[in-house]
């Protein structure tokens, strides 16, 4: 499936350390989202970007932030992350922001030390 | 904000059987309500979803019914098969942006 597709799929990182996420879309789709999924809890909405704008921020720590520089590509940067931090890092898109299918990509399973 | 409890969290059933997972909702402004299998190491794929303008539809073998008075919904999966084991999540639109909340998901395992 090359609809979403996310970069690296598998990190590993310090508490100290500075990384990023990549998402792109190829399916013209104007919204993209970040999701967090860890072990039995539901998928948590981080991030919200229709048009480039964000729309959404779920309460996230500032030690995630969210770049979107065309509708087509998604970057989370991390840094000075916890533990508690290591989940699946999904994203997502949809053709507009709302009640829309959204398709996923394959997700970034991040550790952190 | 918006509530989804989904039930329940585990199901087994011998293959053929029909399996059911059910979810409640707590915004009664919600209009969208989509399922996601989510097999093994795979993302979450969408299945089918229902807006509060039916009661229910149906899929093939998967059908999905609403109760907007009670605030529940369901799917329903009949004939399974193997191939029908993964984890599925529920989720219902909410708050001014309808963006989707998700419930904690069902493992459902189908036994040959």
């Amino acid at each position: 499936e090359t609809g979403v597709t996310q970069t690296p799929r598998h990190l590993v990182m310090g508490m100290t350390n500075k990384k990023s996420l990549k998402c792109e879309q190829h399916l013209g789709h104007n919204a993209m989202y970040w999701y967090k999924q860890s072990a039995k809890k539901p998928l948590e909405l981080m991030f919200v970007y229709n048009f480039k704008e964000q729309t959404e921020n779920n309460s996230v720590p500032s030690r995630f932030s969210p770049e979107c520089p065309n509708s087509s590509h998604l970057f989370l940067h991390l840094h000075t992350l916890q533990p508690e931090d290591s989940a699946l890092y999904l994203c997502a898109s949809s053709p507009y922001s709302g009640e829309e299918t959204q398709y996923f990509g394959p997700g970034t399973r991040l550790l952190v030390l | 904000g918006e509530n989804v409890e989904q039930h329940p969290s585990t199901l087994s059933v011998q293959e053929g059987d029909s399996a059911v997972i059910k979810c409640t909702y707590s915004d009664s402004a919600s209009n969208y309500f989509p399922w996601y299998k989510q097999e093994l190491g795979k993302r979450p794929q969408l299945i089918i979803d229902i807006r509060s303008n039916v009661g229910e539809k149906k899929d093939q073998r998967i059908a999905v019914t609403l109760n907007k008075t009670a605030k529940h919904f369901s799917l329903h999966i009949t004939e399974t098969q193997p191939e029908d084991s993964a984890v599925y999540f529920c989720a219902a639109s909410s708050g001014s942006a309808r963006q989707l909340t998700f419930g904690s998901g069902t493992q459902l395992t189908v036994l040959p």
